[in-house]
């Protein structure tokens, strides 16, 4: 079954230290997400990238860094500079432009920095 | 980018009740699409408006469009227990989603 794949599901790390968040989906999807979603809250957009070696900053961009070197993944790096990393992060991916069949998410990484 | 304001933030019913979420924004969207997500979940994807005035329904879920293309509901007639968790809209952009605030249901058996 196709599916977008986020691991870990649970995270813990000591502050100042990077960590990575992997997304991986085997749709054949072009583009693909990072979201950031905090405790009743909505979702904010940190990076998305339409085509494999090329993304764009979101609204939150700033303590997080990306790559797409293939198609299939998409990871990112909350970094020491993001002041307030604890959060639940959810990955996602779709057609490029409007897509009828709207956006596929994986089922999140909670990440907790203590 | 894109801002949609959801109202309201949160919503208990009575199983049986209805329940009715609603999404505004200042501009004119060009298409909106409604997502739920589960407690605990992700957000899963419901459907896709895109003309004035539009109305789908998926079985007890009607959604709608307004006619300025500027609001849109979704409505749910019967409320069950498995219709818990959080409705977003979200606007859809040149490249991405612009998501609402979500509206929080609790159905109370």
């Amino acid at each position: 079954d196709g599916g977008i794949t986020q691991s870990p599901k649970y995270l813990f790390r000591k502050e100042g230290q990077n960590v990575t968040l992997s997304c991986e989906q085997n749709l054949n999807h072009d583009a693909m997400y990072w979201y950031r979603q905090d405790p009743g809250q909505g979702l904010r957009l940190i990076y998305y990238s339409q085509i494999v070696n090329d993304f764009q900053k979101g609204d939150i961009a700033e303590g997080y860094s990306v790559s797409r070197e293939k198609k299939e993944s998409f990871p990112l790096t909350v970094t020491s500079a993001q002041k307030n990393p604890t959060a639940f992060y959810l990955c996602a991916s779709s057609i490029p432009g409007p897509s009828p069949n709207g956006y596929t998410f994986g089922s999140g990484t909670r990440l907790t920095v203590v | 980018g894109q801002q949609v304001m959801q109202i309201p933030q949160y919503q208990h019913v009575q199983e049986g009740e209805d329940f009715t979420t609603y999404c505004n924004s200042s501009t004119t969207l060009s298409n909106i699409q409604w997502y739920k997500q589960r407690p605990g979940g992700h957000p899963v994807f419901l459907i896709q408006l895109v003309k004035s005035g539009e109305v789908k329904k998926q079985k007890r879920l009607t959604f709608q469009f307004g006619e300025a293309k500027k609001n849109s509901s979704l409505h749910i007639t019967a409320t069950q227990t498995t219709d818990v968790g959080t409705y977003f809209c979200a606007a859809t952009g040149a490249n991405n989603l612009f998501f609402g605030t979500g509206t929080r249901l609790t159905v109370i058996p």
